[in-house]
Formats: structure tokens, sequence, C-alpha cells
């Protein structure tokens, strides 16, 4: 069984510009998670989408978004970049929506964003 | 507000030594508690979930025990590997109290270093 995917795994982009970033979920997982990895301030929640609605949002900036498409693939975008941005953005599926004890997140490689 | 606190930052021990890593969490309401491995540059690796009705799991060599009331986590390691040389994180499933969201609250991890 494949694990989650993302794509591109390294990006560099400009203050200002914008990207997009993809992950595919595990075969059969419904949720999809985004999180931002950074050295200071580590693993920090940004959304959950959930049969394409999004259920859980973490405390980010409007400039970060993200959708879910039927086939629980899902997109994150951030708008005019700043270079606080640079980061390892890591997506996570899963069988069950947050909120559910049996709700085991599984990630995968990530994307390494650098916003110069 | 949750928060996860992981100490040691940093562990280094001899091939064959058996090992703990601790977990704090300050609020005992969480819905499941998760290990996860990562390597350098690499996404996580899940190892271990413990649902919030469980005391523990185990998975070869790995044993994970959570106690909510004391809100407190530790991951056993057995005759450790130099392959286990990673860093561990472990993260609280929880509710955001002003926010609603459900969400995995990520403590900073330890680095484990193993010596042959």
């Amino acid at each position: 069984k494949a694990g989650v995917t993302q794509t591109p795994r390294y990006l560099i982009k400009t203050r200002g510009q914008q990207v997009t970033l993809s992950c595919s979920p595990i075969s059969g997982h419904r949720s999809v998670s985004w999180y931002q990895q950074t050295p200071g301030q580590g693993l920090q929640f940004l959304f959950e989408y959930f049969s394409e609605t999004q259920r859980n949002k973490g405390n980010f900036p409007g400039r970060f978004s993200g959708r879910q498409f039927s086939n629980s693939r899902s997109e994150m975008n951030v708008s005019t970049l700043e270079l606080g941005d640079s980061a390892l953005y890591l997506c996570a599926s899963s069988l069950s929506p947050g909120g559910s004890s049996y709700n085991e997140q599984f990630f995968g490689p990530g994307t390494r964003l650098t916003v110069l | 507000k949750q928060e996860v606190t992981q100490i040691p930052a940093a562990l280094s021990v001899p091939e064959g030594e058996n090992l703990v890593l601790n977990c704090s969490f300050t609020d005992s309401a969480i819905y499941n508690l998760q290990w996860f491995r990562q390597d350098p540059g690499k996404g996580l690796t899940s190892l271990l979930l413990i649902q919030s009705s469980q005391r523990e799991q185990t998975s070869g060599r790995l044993n994970a025990s959570l106690d909510k009331s004391s809100g407190r986590s530790t991951l056993y390691i057995a005759a450790s590997q130099p392959g286990d040389s990673a860093t561990y994180l472990c993260a609280a499933g929880a509710t955001d109290s002003q926010g609603g969201s459900e969400k995995l609250v990520f403590g900073k991890g330890t680095k484990l270093t193993v010596n042959p």
C-alpha cells in the first residue's frame, strides 16, 4: 500500500510570490491534515480536511489556505510569501477525522519551502 | 491551551542499553497520544498510538505507556541499536478550548543517538 506522497519535495520562492503544495493520502483515507515544522516553533497544526470540508484550523493567518478534492487529495496554498514561511510542510492522512481516539496519522516526506 | 514537553532534548547511549523517553502534557483531556520517529530531513514515521482509554501499547522493542491523570507518557526502547538514532516526537490529540480545533499538539522532540 503506497504511503502519503507530497509534491514537490523542494521549492524555492521569493517574497511576495504564492505557492501551492500537493498531498495524496493513503488509499482509503479521507482525512488530510497539514503541519508546518520550523526549528524554532517545532510542528504546528495548520488545518484538517475531511470529505472535502475543512474541519479544523490552527492559528495561522488567512494567507494559508487549503482544499480537498473528491479523491481526498489535498492542496495547500500560501499567498504573499514572507521569509518566515520558510519551513518543512508536512501532510498527514488518517482514516478517521481529528477528535477520534482511533485517529492515527501517517505522514508524508514533506515539502521543503525556502523563501528568499 | 495544551502544551507538550519532552525531556531531555537530547540523549546519547551505548548500543544495547534500554532507555526511556519522557513526554508530559498539561491538559489531561486528550483523545489519544501518538509517538513518532523523524530521521533528519524526513517526514514522521508513526511508532505507536495509545487511545485515551488505553494504558499502554507495544510494538517489537518499543513500549509506550500513558497516564492521563499525571499528564505523562513514556516510550521505552529495549536493547537499543544504532539504527534507532533519530528524533522521537510525542503528540497529544487535543481539542483547542478557544477555537474548538481538534489537532495533534507536538513536543519539540528528543534527539536520540545510539553509539556502536
